[in-house]
């Protein structure tokens, strides 16, 4: 099983500041097969990046995904007051997909 | 657009059963690998389950495998999670997801998810 480690677990930011966060896998993802899910309290996820670097349909250009093989990196240039959620890595790969523990981005 | 809609989840005790659907419309179901994942209250996410659009392979998470099948059927546009010897760290939200046109996809809609809480 491929484990997911994301950091930071919590990331405190302003509103118009800039997010990075990672998520490294125990072994190569195949194919650069991850993604990235946004969730906000008493939601369902919600897609954000596919295939690593590509935005799903709808997503804001201030999102974007980076990385291949065994790190990865999601960036939000700046933050929206929407943005303040719990974001999840996922490898779909290699079964099982798994999941990271997620990173909840906080208001300062 | 798609959507998708749980249902049959509730109270069960340990050792029980219990059958969960996903109504899906807005896309032809039968060309997509469909996902079940799971959140305990107050964790992350665990993915389940992942069943291709003709049904014919499966993949389960070692932590339900042989207690839980998933199943299609593509004639009434309706997801299964056949769930037996539950147990209370079973509890969760489990939401339905639509992937790919292969099972090795994201998934691009999620429903809003139906909660199975085990105990006695």
């Amino acid at each position: 099983e491929i484990v997911l480690t994301q950091s930071p677990g919590t990331l405190s930011l302003s509103p118009g500041e800039r997010a990075t966060l990672s998520c490294r896998a125990s072994q190569s993802v195949s194919s650069n097969y991850f993604a990235w899910y946004q969730q906000n309290p008493g939601q369902a996820p919600r897609l954000l990046i596919y295939a690593a670097s590509s935005r799903a349909t709808g997503i804001p250009d201030r999102f974007s995904g980076s990385g291949s093989g065994t790190d990865f990196t999601l960036t939000i240039s700046r933050l929206e007051p929407e943005d303040f959620a719990v974001y999840y890595c996922q490898q779909y790969g290699t079964s099982p997909f798994t999941f990271g523990p997620g990173t909840k981005v906080d208001i300062k | 657009e798609a959507q998708l809609l749980e249902s049959g989840g509730g109270l069960v005790q340990p050792g029980g059963s219990l059958r969960l659907s996903c109504a899906a419309s807005g896309f032809t179901f039968s060309s997509y690998a469909m996902s079940w994942v799971r959140q305990a209250p107050g964790k992350g996410l665990e993915w389940v389950s992942v069943i291709s659009g003709n049904g014919g392979s499966t993949y389960y998470a070692d932590s339900v495998k042989g207690r839980f099948t998933i199943s299609r059927a593509n004639s009434q546009n309706t997801l299964y999670l056949q769930m037996n010897s539950l147990r209370a760290e079973d509890t969760a939200v489990y939401y339905c997801a639509k992937g790919g046109r292969g099972v090795y996809n994201s998934f691009d809609q999620w429903g809003q998810g139906t909660l199975v809480t085990v105990s006695s």
